[in-house]
C-alpha cells in the first residue's frame, strides 16, 4: 500500500500570508495531482505533475515535485479569502505486473485552508 | 471539455431501501471509472475501481455485495446501495479517467450526498 502524508491537516492564516503544503511519500509515483474542494462539492483538478523535478505555476500558485517522485509541494503567494478550501494531492499509483492498478490515487489527508480577511 | 456528472446530488432514504446513483462522463469517454465516499472535513477513500464490460475491483473492507457497481458503457457507472442503513450516510464522488489522453488524470463528478433516516 502505498501511502501519502499531507501537513499540515489544518491552516488558518491571514489574508496576504504565504503558505506552503507538503505531501511526502516513501513510495514512487507516477505523477501527482492536486486538487482543490469546496463543501459540498466534487475536487477541482488544480495541476498535474509528472517530471521529477518539475515545477508549475498556476498564478499565485506554485506547485513542485520532488526529483525523486516521492513528494511535492503546494506553496501560495498572498493567499486571499477564496483560496480557502480543502486541498488533496494524490499519487498515480504506477501499474504493476499485468497493468492492474488502472491508474489508482492514492490520496494525502487533505488540507483545509482557512484564509481571513 | 472534461465533464463529469452525478445524478442525484441529493438523496434521502428510509433504512432497508437502495439507492442508485449515476455517473456520467458528458464529453469523453471512460474505460475506467473510480468511486470513492467522503466523510466530512476528512479526504477521499477510495472504493472500488469501474472498468467498462468488466466487474468491478473493490477495495479492501468494502462490501460488493452492498455496494453494487455496474459500468455498462464507456460514459456511464451506477453505484447502488443496498439495503443502506444510517451508517451509509456519506457523500459519494466519482471520477473517470478520460481514454483518449493517454494520462491518469482523473475527473470528478460533483458528489452525491446520501442520508439515510
Amino acid at each position: 500500500t502505498q501511502l501519502l502524508e499531507q501537513s499540515p491537516q489544518f491552516l488558518s492564516i491571514q489574508e496576504g500570508e504565504n503558505l506552503t503544503v507538503y505531501c511526502n511519500s516513501s513510495s514512487v509515483f507516477s505523477s501527482l495531482q492536486w486538487y482543490r474542494q469546496e463543501p459540498g462539492e466534487g475536487p477541482v483538478l488544480l495541476v498535474t505533475v509528472v517530471t521529477g523535478g518539475e515545477v508549475k505555476k498556476l498564478k499565485r500558485l506554485t506547485f513542485q515535485f520532488g526529483d525523486a517522485r516521492k513528494d511535492s509541494s503546494l506553496h501560495i503567494t498572498a493567499a486571499q479569502p477564496g483560496d480557502t478550501g480543502l486541498y488533496l494531492c494524490a499519487g498515480v499509483v504506477p501499474s504493476g505486473a499485468g497493468g492492474t492498478s488502472y491508474g489508482k490515487l492514492t490520496f494525502g489527508q487533505g488540507t483545509i485552508l482557512t484564509v481571513h480577511p | 471539455g472534461a465533464v463529469v456528472s452525478q445524478h442525484p446530488s441529493r438523496v434521502i432514504c428510509k433504512s432497508g431501501t437502495s439507492v442508485k446513483i449515476e455517473c456520467r462522463s458528458l464529453d469523453f469517454q471512460a474505460t475506467t471509472m473510480f468511486w470513492y465516499r467522503q466523510f466530512p472535513k476528512q479526504s477521499l477513500m477510495l472504493m472500488a475501481t469501474s472498468n467498462e464490460g468488466s466487474k468491478a475491483t473493490y477495495e479492501q473492507g468494502v462490501e460488493k455485495d452492498k455496494f453494487l457497481i455496474n459500468h455498462a458503457s464507456l460514459t456511464l457507472s451506477t453505484l447502488t446501495v443496498t439495503s443502506a442503513h444510517p451508517e451509509d450516510s456519506s457523500f459519494y464522488i466519482c471520477s473517470a479517467r478520460d481514454r483518449g489522453q493517454g494520462t491518469d488524470t482523473q475527473y470528478f463528478g460533483p458528489g452525491t450526498r446520501l442520508t439515510v433516516l
